[in-house]
């Protein structure tokens, strides 16, 4: 069964630093991955995808993810943070040709001005 | 285009009423689905529906029905609601494609109690 693993509840980080939040997964065959961001009182909304090719995906406000096969990982990133950052990342995962997301539980992203 | 909405945004139930939450989509996707969200829990299915007339189950089915009578509607139904489906809970669609990867547009929430 496809699954994933957000291995830190919060992540704290000072505004302009260097901001990196985990995911590992779980997957029978080839991944598809993906993050989404979830602002208070708010839906889930898209950041960006992984399908194959380039192992650095780039997605919208400056984040960026990294695949990696070899350690199952897909950690997202931002070289600098905002305080507007500060929100709940989601990483979740399909196997191909499954109908189905397997979200984990969420990290909670604090940016400290 | 309105993306996803969802009907009500918010309802406090008591235990064993029953209703309908209404999700509509303007996108022509044929994915829909339902998801809960509980504290520490992410993101958890209840059912999806792959094209219109059908439903399938997901992680957590018990207690819900859903039906999606036309492309763009899918509706989740509580015939006897409980305390335990105090959550809450998100639409969301996508478009087809044969390996789907194609992200999910989710709505904006309705936030149930059931006390």
């Amino acid at each position: 069964a496809q699954s994933v693993a957000q291995p830190e509840d919060q992540v704290n980080v000072a505004e302009g630093n260097p901001l990196t939040v985990k995911c590992t997964y779980s997957v029978s065959g080839n991944p598809y991955l993906f993050w989404y961001v979830q602002y208070p009182n708010r839906g889930l909304q898209f950041l960006l995808k992984y399908i194959t090719g380039d192992n650095l995906v780039k997605g919208s406000y400056g984040f960026e993810a990294e695949f990696n096969k070899s350690q199952t990982s897909f950690h997202l990133k931002k070289p600098s943070a905002l305080v507007s950052d500060s929100a709940l990342y989601f990483c979740a995962v399909r196997d191909y040709g499954n109908n189905r997301l397997a979200f984990g539980k969420g990290n909670q992203v604090v940016v400290i001005p | 285009n309105a993306g996803v909405t969802q009907t009500p945004k918010f309802r406090v139930l008591k235990t064993g009423q029953s209703m309908t939450l209404l999700c509509a989509q303007d996108m022509n996707h044929e994915y829909m689905y339902w998801y809960r969200q509980d504290p520490g829990m992410g993101l958890r299915l209840i059912h999806y529906s792959v094209g219109e007339g059908t439903t399938a189950k997901g992680e957590v089915p018990d207690g819900y029905n859903v039906s999606r009578l036309k492309k763009q509607n899918f509706l989740l139904g509580l015939e006897s609601a409980a305390p335990s489906q105090t959550s809450v809970y998100f639409c969301a669609s996508s478009s087809w494609t044969s390996g789907g990867y194609n992200e999910q547009f989710f709505g904006p929430g309705t936030r149930l109690t059931v006390l």
